[in-house]
């Protein structure tokens, strides 16, 4: 069955550093999102993206936050200056439109 | 209440019973879909069903959608202690097609 595919699957980073998280979508599938879960809450939405844009946003997707389909098949979200509050699990998600999403295992971010 | 708060929030039951998860949600909707969540992992899309249908089935789960209420269920049956995690609902809302997460139903299932 196809697979969404995240890298890393856990990354450390100290404040103020950038982060590029990094997906690999289902190959036909044509609208992209990250979503987050920081520890013990709900996933939240971050951002969509679908013909090569983004379609929504979240208030979360401030200008920290920026994503990128930098080839056919990779999908990227990058945190330019990362603060404490962005430790979280980062998930990717693809879907075809209008049915169900197949989510990423998730990366954990962690800010020290 | 929020868009998408699960009820109840825990839930213990023992293997071989039915676990009842309950999910309500204030605005229309495209679809709810139903998503499971092993402790730290990947949420794993389990059912879908969209907003002209009221129920759905497969294998051990069945769905219920009530747009009237605003609310739906899932119902797991015969379950086995491999059944605990966490239960989310999801609604897929407007074109932008994302999907907004309730709080979630942690199942224990015992043996």
């Amino acid at each position: 069955e196809p697979e969404v595919t995240q890298t890393p699957s856990h990354q450390v980073t100290q404040m103020g550093q950038e982060v590029i998280l990094r997906c690999v979508p289902i190959s036909n599938h044509l609208y992209f999102y990250w979503y987050r879960q920081i520890l013990g809450q709900k996933v939240e939405f971050l951002v969509s993206f679908y013909n090569n844009e983004i379609s929504e946003k979240s208030e979360i997707f401030d200008d920290q936050f920026s994503v990128e389909r930098p080839d056919g098949s990779n999908f990227t979200l990058k945190i330019r200056s990362t603060k404490l509050e962005d430790s979280a699990m980062y998930f990717c998600a693809s879907s075809v439109g209008g049915g169900g999403y197949t989510f990423g295992s998730g990366t954990r971010l962690t800010v020290v | 209440s929020q868009q998408g708060e699960e009820d109840p929030q825990a839930l213990s039951i023992q293997e071989g019973e039915n676990a009842t998860m309950n999910c309500s949600y204030k605005t229309s909707i495209n679809n709810l879909q139903w998503y499971r969540q092993n402790s730290g992992r990947g949420l794993v899309h389990l059912i879908l069903i969209r907003s002209n249908e009221r129920e759905k089935h497969s294998g051990r789960l069945r769905v219920t959608l009530d747009t009237s209420k605003k609310s739906s269920s899932l119902l797991i049956t015969a379950s086995r202690a491999a059944d605990t995690a966490s239960y989310f609902c999801a609604t897929e809302t407007g074109t932008a097609s994302k999907l907004t997460f309730g709080t979630g139903t942690r199942l224990q299932v015992t043996l």
